[in-house]
């Protein structure tokens, strides 16, 4: 049972360039997240999606695109990546479980915009 | 607009004595609050949560405390433990869309001196 996971763990690119960022979880969730961690700002929301087939904006979308591939991938695009836009980024899944709400993380992408 | 805000970006703590986290938040329609705590190059892990309709929840060593008049909660870890160093989050779920998303603070970093 792998939980989350994300790849690529590390990434680089040049100002400009697009990559998609991979998320894939086992656990049957229906609700999925894209977040970003910045020094000082914390875990901001990018975009989430309640149930296969929906996205919704979060606090922070613009400049990137998502989708829900199905009930266990949710991608994340960055079209023109900028140097904006490196961060470490993390995907989540939610489920409740005997009544406790909890959000799955995977282990992070390190992106590097130059 | 900062909602969930973790006003200490740090804290420092004597082996065996109490850590108290403090997280405030502006929405009212927040009806669920998680910690979190994350060790560097890993992904966040779940800690506790309390629903809106609870004041207090306690598991182990942790105990979240939920005062909604003053839209405060804190995070009791009793005793604190060097292993315990990490950063933590607090997140709220915001249901006013009609769908749950995960709202989350800064962050507070602790380190239990041995």
């Amino acid at each position: 049972n792998a939980g989350v996971t994300q790849t690529p763990k590390f990434q680089v690119l040049k100002t400009g360039q697009s990559m998609t960022l991979q998320c894939a979880q086992d656990m049957n969730h229906n609700s999925m997240y894209w977040y970003r961690q910045d020094p000082g700002m914390g875990l901001r929301l990018i975009y989430y999606s309640a149930s296969e087939g929906t996205t919704d904006k979060g606090e922070v979308p613009n400049g990137y695109n998502v989708s829900r591939l199905n009930k266990r991938e949710f991608s994340l695009r960055l079209e023109s990546a900028a140097p904006s836009q490196t961060s470490v980024y993390f995907c989540a899944s939610s489920a409740s479980l005997s009544g406790i709400e909890k959000l799955f993380f995977g282990s992070g992408t390190q992106l590097s915009v130059l | 607009d900062q909602q969930v805000k973790q006003n200490s970006p740090s804290l420092s703590v004597q082996e065996g004595r109490i850590s108290i986290l403090n997280c405030d938040y502006t929405n009212s329609m927040f009806d669920y609050f998680l910690w979190y705590k994350k060790y560097p190059a890993e992904g966040p892990t779940f800690l506790i949560s309390i629903s809106s309709i609870k004041d207090k929840n306690e598991d182990g060593r942790f105990t979240v405390f939920l005062n909604k008049s003053a839209k405060h909660l804190s995070l009791h870890i009793v005793p604190s433990q060097p292993g315990d160093s990490a950063v933590y989050f607090c997140a709220a779920r915001d249901t006013t869309s009609g769908t749950y998303k995960y709202i989350f603070g800064t962050g507070t970093r602790l380190k239990v001196l041995a």
